[in-house]
């Protein structure tokens, strides 16, 4: 069975230090994976999304980029960090191809508090 | 462009009752699916459900049941005989056919009170 894991789970940072968050997908191979980030009293925001090693998609400008160094991982950084990236940031995945593919997974998500 | 709304932002029930968690939504695609996620305190997002656009069955799974109307553009979602280990917020949200992006409804907090 497929399984997603993101680390770390809790983060708090100082302003204007470098972020990396780590997730990795296991069972699958080409998932289609995500980047979400769900700010206080806001809903779920799709940050970034990748089809495939490399390839990495923006939705939203921000202070933040994301790469794909391997087909099952994905990594979210900042160089520098503001107090507005502080919130909880979801990795998902879902199967390349085919029908079943249409349902996203998520992961546990890490909590970002920048200082 | 997609809209969720769920319109009710807080629902507070009695153990063992009945409650439906609304969700409307809004589209011009004739082909997306639609999702129902919990999140625990814990915070991590659960699937709970996957309807297709084209299929208007409704669903049972044990105490859930879902209301798939595309007539009213709704996807309710009903837990009977609630436990305090529903206690959680719930999202619906939407996917068009061939898109990368899920857009979620706002949310709503579910409390079972014991």
């Amino acid at each position: 069975s497929q399984t997603i894991h993101q680390w770390p789970a809790t983060l708090v940072q100082p302003v204007g230090s470098p972020l990396s968050l780590e997730c990795t997908v296991e069972g699958t191979s080409n998932p289609n994976l995500y980047w979400y980030r769900q700010a206080a009293g806001r809903g779920l925001q799709l940050l970034f999304y990748s089809v495939g090693i490399g390839q990495i998609s923006s939705e939203v400008p921000q202070n933040l980029s994301a790469s794909r160094p391997q087909d099952r991982q994905f990594i979210l950084s900042s160089k520098k960090l503001l107090l507005s990236d502080s919130g909880f940031y979801l990795c998902a995945w879902r199967m390349g191809q085919g029908t079943s593919g249409n349902t996203i997974y998520f992961g546990e998500g890490s909590w970002l508090t920048v200082v | 462009a997609q809209k969720v709304t769920q319109a009710q932002t807080e629902i507070s029930v009695v153990e063992k009752e009945d409650v439906t968690l609304d969700c409307v939504y809004e589209t011009r695609d004739t082909t997306y699916y639609l999702f129902w996620y919990k999140q625990p305190p814990s915070g991590e997002l659960v699937f709970l459900i996957r309807r297709n656009s084209f299929d208007e069955q409704n669903e049972i799974s044990g105490r859930y049941s879902w209301n798939f109307q595309k007539s009213t553009s709704s996807f309710n979602f009903t837990i009977t005989a609630s436990q305090v280990v529903d206690s959680a917020v719930y999202f619906c949200a939407f996917l068009n056919f061939g898109n990368e992006k899920l857009t979620f409804g706002t949310g709503t907090r579910l409390t079972i009170i014991p």
